[in-house]
């Protein structure tokens, strides 16, 4: 069945590191995939998606790239700040029935010291 | 537009009691999410509802949650009796249509049931 698979957390860093949350997924064909993030006290916010298959989604510095060799969508940014303290969740609908269902990963929460 | 509005934003309740919680989706969204988050078990779907009618109710957890949408920008979650373990984050998200369409979060009811 479905399901998505990302780099358990927490993840620690300092301020301008350089960031990788791995993300991976089990899917028939080949769905969007997505980037959510959630601030502290919020829902979620889309950060970013792709549609198909080496797109490459990016906004605020964060870049993903779909790649169905290898089924993975790892998030990146260059340069972290404290403001980007959140949770990360990696998704995509599902392949069945019920196309409307988005499939989440577990989340990895990243934490950026100044 | 204003975004998925939920209410209330805290709800602290004793166990046995009655809970509503509510939810506007965003104007011309056809699609309604109910999720439930804890650290336990992540972000759970709940149930969807397409065009005010409920699609998959496969992860409402038992005959003590009931969902409803009499209209198109109007929805309620209600748990009779709840219970200590239904304490949450309550996340309410429209969408537009359309598989793999970006799903829209509002801020969350955080339930405490004492």
């Amino acid at each position: 069945g479905d399901s998505v698979t990302q780099m358990e957390g927490p993840v620690t860093l300092s301020e301008e590191a350089f960031l990788t949350i791995n993300c991976t997924y089990t899917a028939t064909g080949y769905p969007s995939l997505f980037w959510y993030v959630q601030y502290p006290g919020e829902g979620l916010q889309l950060l970013l998606k792709a549609t198909k298959a080496d797109d490459k989604g990016s906004n605020k510095g964060f870049e993903a790239t779909y790649r169905k060799e290898t089924t993975s969508f790892h998030l990146e940014k260059g340069s972290v700040q404290v403001s980007d303290s959140a949770v990360y969740f990696c998704a995509h609908p599902n392949s069945g029935g019920s196309n409307y269902k988005l499939t989440f990963g577990k989340g990895t929460l990243l934490t950026v010291n100044p | 537009d204003a975004g998925v509005i939920q209410s209330p934003r805290h709800e602290v309740t004793e166990m046995g009691q009655e809970v509503t919680l509510r939810c506007k989706p965003i104007s011309g969204h056809d699609y309604l999410f109910w999720y439930r988050q804890t650290m336990m078990r992540g972000l759970e779907l709940l149930i969807y509802f397409n065009n005010n009618v409920p699609i998959d109710d496969s992860g409402m957890p038992e005959d003590r949650f009931s969902a409803k949408m009499p209209n198109a920008s109007f929805s309620t979650l209600k748990i009779q009796p709840s219970e200590p373990r239904d304490s949450a984050v309550y996340f309410c998200a429209s969408t537009l249509g359309g598989w793999g369409d970006t799903q829209y979060f509002g801020p969350g009811t955080r339930l405490t049931v004492l």
